[in-house]
């Protein structure tokens, strides 16, 4: 099957830094990149919707100049939360979308703030 | 009213028992229909994916989907404890974007 990677899969950081996350697909060429936000025990929650070479569509409620979104190839998007701070700890989650209908995820990244 | 509802659960059945994982939704637009299984903290990992009304099986794993109903299930048989993980159901509209239920903690105990 389709294999998505994230790096970092955990990083932890100060309060006002910013934190970069790649999220790969490593054997296909990525269509769509999603990227979700998961609060533990909580379902994921759609952040933005990325094509290759264009903006990113963000959520309602999702602050873009607080998580900026590249898809700058056909096999990676990275997501820069900027001057994070503690609310903004959690598990990030990136999927990935190929020619079909049927989204790949990532292990997931799960920052925390300090 | 959500437009998914899945019970959270937890839900806890001995090893080797049939397990039936429901969810329900409202808005007609939903094309397709999947199952992920989650572990603590991974990524969701596709499970099951319909798109019509019926069955499709997969070794354990059985997806049932009634439109008519607006009820999607998920049995899995022979149940083992590798299986306790929390299973989404999610559903796609026209533009892929998924919507998903709250997701079902699933213990199975030895």
């Amino acid at each position: 099957g389709a294999v998505v990677s994230q790096h970092p899969s955990w990083v932890i950081c100060k309060s006002g830094t910013s934190v970069k996350i790649e999220c790969r697909s490593l054997d296909f060429q990525a269509t769509t990149m999603f990227w979700y936000r998961q609060f533990p025990k909580q379902s994921l929650m759609l952040m933005a919707t990325s094509n290759e070479g264009s903006k990113a569509t963000y959520e309602q409620g999702v602050e873009k100049d607080k998580f900026l979104i590249n898809h700058a190839s056909l096999t990676l998007s990275t997501l820069t939360v900027t001057s994070a701070h503690p609310e903004d700890s959690s598990f990030y989650i990136c999927s990935a979308r190929g020619m079909g209908d049927e989204q790949f995820f990532g292990p997931g990244t799960r920052l925390t703030v300090l | 009213q959500k437009e998914v509802e899945q019970d959270p659960g937890p839900l806890s059945v001995p090893e080797g028992a049939i397990v039936s994982l429901n969810c329900t939704y409202s808005n007609s637009a939903f094309q397709y229909f999947m199952w992920y299984r989650q572990y603590s903290r991974k990524g969701p990992e596709l499970l099951m994916y319909t798109y019509s009304s019926g069955n499709k099986e997969d070794g354990r794993f059985t997806a049932q989907v009634d439109k008519s109903s607006k009820y999607i299930s998920l049995f899995i048989r022979d149940s083992q404890p590798s299986d306790s993980a929390t299973y989404l159901c999610a559903m796609m509209l026209s533009n892929y974007q998924l919507i998903w239920g709250a997701g079902t903690k699933l213990i199975i105990k030895p």
